[in-house]
């Protein structure tokens, strides 16, 4: 089975504070994807990461990076963390399989921005 | 553009009801991939089906059972004998095109809340 794990689910931090989100996956997948769900909105993509080092802006990059220094990891930073970026995070992995892939999701991390 | 609606944003049923979640989406491509996701209260998007544009047959697995109709670009679910732990969003997905991308683009979720 495909397992992709989030460091925390649950995360309280302060404006202004740089926080990492950590996303792993033991499936030796290529791609890794980064959202953020909120109510009505659905999921929209923050970044996603086709190979190590690779990075592509999704629909809503503004106020994130991401680092993908290893396969099995890619992670989330708000260099700065505002109130509206209080949401939750979600983390999937795909093989490279062009348009029939699958994405595998990771449990979320619930992130208050006080 | 790519799109995909799902009209109901919330659903309520009484257990052992059926219940059809809709999906319908827009593209231009020819070759596509439709999917849909379950999101417990846990959180966790579990994936359910993937279906191709080319593979019009009706599946169904267990209690579930999905529509795929190219003609009106619907892709609806079917839930029978709704049970309480049927109770998620769902989401459906469209794969984004040109290809390789591995993108994926998401309705906005149909919650589905079913009472004992």
């Amino acid at each position: 089975d495909v397992k992709v794990t989030q460091s925390s689910r649950y995360l309280v931090k302060r404006t202004g504070e740089k926080v990492f989100l950590e996303c792993v996956q033991d499936m030796d997948h290529e791609n890794m994807f980064w959202y953020r769900q909120d109510p009505g909105l659905g999921l929209r993509l923050i970044y996603f990461s086709y190979d190590v080092k690779m990075k592509e802006k999704g629909d809503i990059p503004e106020g994130y990076s991401v680092s993908r220094e290893k396969k099995e990891r890619f992670s989330l930073i708000l260099e700065s963390a505002s109130t509206n970026q209080t949401s939750m995070y979600l983390c999937a992995s795909s093989l490279s399989e062009g348009l029939r892939e699958t994405q595998y999701f990771g449990p979320g991390t619930r992130l208050l921005v006080l | 553009a790519q799109k995909v609606t799902q009209a109901q944003t919330e659903i309520s049923v009484v257990e052992k009801e059926d219940v059809t979640l809709d999906c319908v989406y827009e593209t231009r491509d020819t070759t596509y991939y439709l999917f849909w996701y379950k999101q417990p209260p846990s959180g966790e998007l579990v994936f359910l089906i993937r279906r191709n544009s080319f593979d019009e047959q009706n599946e169904i697995s267990g209690r579930y059972s999905w529509n795929f109709q190219k003609s009106t670009s619907s892709f609806n679910f079917t839930i029978t004998a709704s049970q309480v732990v049927d109770s998620a969003v769902y989401f459906c997905a469209l794969s984004e095109s040109p290809s390789n991308t591995g993108k994926l683009i998401f309705g906005q979720g149909t919650t589905l809340q079913v009472k004992p």
